[in-house]
């Protein structure tokens, strides 16, 4: 069983469309959640943090749930510049020594 | 922008070459991690410096090696190259100093032949 687990995708929505992406993970002592975005052919870059309260920049909403062991990312009013990969991370601590686990990623394809 | 820069952007090498590839940033941050990520794959973490020493590594065989500088830029070092080694190499700097996670550098595309 993978440590993080996605749903590949792709997902294929039209603009204006709200589109949520779910990840499990499997080990209980993790401590700090990410949802991370790549384009293609480039790097991951950091979308948001998540907390276990939940949280929300702009379009995007984070939900945490420890006691299942479940992440989420929910995309409102979906632009066409959505369109990318979009990779669930965990890691082990808050700080210090940082090994982040990456799942395979939801692509995202956000037609006109 | 995070300020990482890696070198060199695009390599291809044989199978049973070695390789360097190098990372640096403009903070000089005193953590980097490096991870590899496969076609499809997310990144996997190889393994972390912190102030010059290992501070932790994945599940790959010794034949993949870093340093990390005093002025805190590091290099990955990979020998006896096989063809699975092709992927897209990662560096990272944080978490710490302002940083909450990690940040990456554009990578390296590896090819081996």
């Amino acid at each position: 069983r993978k440590e993080v687990e996605q749903d590949p995708g792709p997902f294929n929505v039209p603009e204006g469309a709200t589109v949520a992406f779910n990840c499990t993970y499997s080990n209980s002592a993790s401590q700090s959640f990410f949802w991370y975005r790549q384009d293609c052919r480039k790097e991951p870059k950091l979308l948001m943090s998540v907390y276990s309260s939940g949280n929300e920049d702009g379009r995007f909403t984070a939900q945490l749930n420890r006691a299942s062991q479940y992440i989420s990312l929910l995309i409102r009013d979906s632009k066409l510049s959505d369109s990318a990969t979009y990779l669930c991370v965990v890691g082990p601590r808050n700080t210090g020594f940082q090994k982040l686990v990456f799942g395979t990623g939801t692509r995202l394809l956000v037609s006109p | 922008e995070t300020g990482v820069t890696q070198s060199p952007t695009h390599l291809i090498k044989t199978r049973g070459q070695q390789v360097t590839l190098r990372c640096s940033s403009q903070s000089g941050h005193n953590t980097v991690s490096w991870y590899q990520q496969a076609l499809g794959q997310g990144p996997q973490f190889i393994f972390q410096y912190y102030r010059e020493e290992e501070n932790g590594r994945g599940n790959f065989p010794p034949r993949f090696s870093g340093l990390q500088f005093p002025n805190y830029s590091s290099e990955l070092n990979v020998n006896a190259l096989e063809l699975d080694d092709s992927a897209l190499y990662l560096c990272a700097i944080g978490p710490g100093q302002g940083r909450e996670t990690q940040y990456f550098g554009p990578g390296t595309r590896l090819l081996v032949l």
